[in-house]
C-alpha cells in the first residue's frame, strides 16, 4: 500500500521559533505534494503544495522543502505564532490522472507564548 | 460563499440502524470524496467519485456505500453501521476529474459519527 510517514506526531515550539514537520515517501510515482492545516472542529484546509521539479516553494512564513533523491518533503513554518497551532497533514498524489491523495498522518502543533 | 457542506455535523445512532450523511458543493466540482479521520491513522479515503454516476472505492470502502446521482451531491450512506464505524468523517471535492495543482481538494467541515 502506498504510504506517507510524517513525523513528529505531535510538536511544541516557543513562539517566533521554527516549525518543522517531515514527510517521507517511497513510491517514486508520487507527483504532487500538498500540506493541509485543520484547526479544531474545522476540516483541513490546504496550505502549500509543491510539484516534484521544484525544490522549495515558500508562501509566507510557510517553506516546502523537497528532496526527491531522498523521498523526503518537510513543512517549515517560519516566525511560528500561536495562531498557527494546528494538525498538519502531508499528502502525495500517486502520479498523473490518479484519483488519490495518501495522507500522512498528521502533527499536531502547539506554539506557546 | 463557494464550500462543500455536509449534514449533521453530530450524529448518535445504534448498531443496525441504516443512516446516510450529505454531502454538497457550490462549486460545480468534478471530484468528490469521502474521508474517515481516526486519532493516529490520519485522513483514509473510503469512496471517490470522477464523475455523475462513477464511483471508486477508496482504501477503507467496507460498510460503506455511496451515490453520485447529481454533480453537486455525494452522499455516504451506513447500511448497517457498527461501532468500528465511529469516527469523523469528511467530504471534499475537487474542480478537475482528478486531485493536481491546479485542482486542489476542498473539505467540508466533518461529521462526528458515533455508533454505539
Amino acid at each position: 500500500q502506498q504510504q506517507v510517514k510524517q513525523s513528529p506526531q505531535s510538536l511544541i515550539v516557543q513562539k517566533g521559533g521554527i516549525s518543522i514537520i517531515n514527510c517521507a515517501y517511497e513510491n517514486t510515482a508520487f507527483d504532487y505534494f500538498p500540506w493541509y492545516q485543520q484547526f479544531p472542529g474545522k476540516g483541513p484546509a490546504l496550505l502549500i503544495a509543491i510539484r516534484p521539479d521544484v525544490s522549495e516553494k515558500k508562501e509566507g512564513r510557510f517553506t516546502i522543502s523537497f528532496n526527491k533523491s531522498a523521498k523526503q518533503f518537510s513543512l517549515h513554518i517560519m516566525d511560528s505564532q500561536p495562531g498557527d497551532s494546528a494538525t498538519y497533514f502531508c499528502a502525495a498524489r500517486g502520479g498523473a490522472g490518479s484519483y488519490q491523495l495518501t495522507f500522512g498522518k498528521g502533527t499536531k502543533l502547539s506554539v506557546i507564548p | 460563499e463557494a464550500q462543500v457542506t455536509q449534514n449533521p455535523r453530530y450524529l448518535i445512532t445504534v448498531t443496525g440502524k441504516k443512516l446516510t450523511v450529505t454531502c454538497s458543493q457550490n462549486m460545480n466540482h468534478e471530484y468528490m470524496s469521502w474521508y474517515r479521520q481516526d486519532p493516529g491513522l490520519g485522513l483514509r479515503q473510503i469512496y471517490y467519485s470522477m464523475n455523475v454516476e462513477v464511483t471508486d472505492k477508496g482504501d477503507v470502502p467496507e460498510g460503506y456505500k455511496v451515490s453520485r446521482k447529481e454533480k453537486r451531491n455525494f452522499p455516504l450512506i451506513l447500511e448497517s453501521p457498527s461501532p468500528n464505524q465511529t469516527s469523523l468523517y469528511f467530504c471534499a471535492s475537487s474542480l478537475g476529474q482528478s486531485i493536481s495543482y491546479n485542482s486542489p481538494l476542498h473539505f467540508g467541515n466533518g461529521t462526528r459519527l458515533t455508533v454505539t
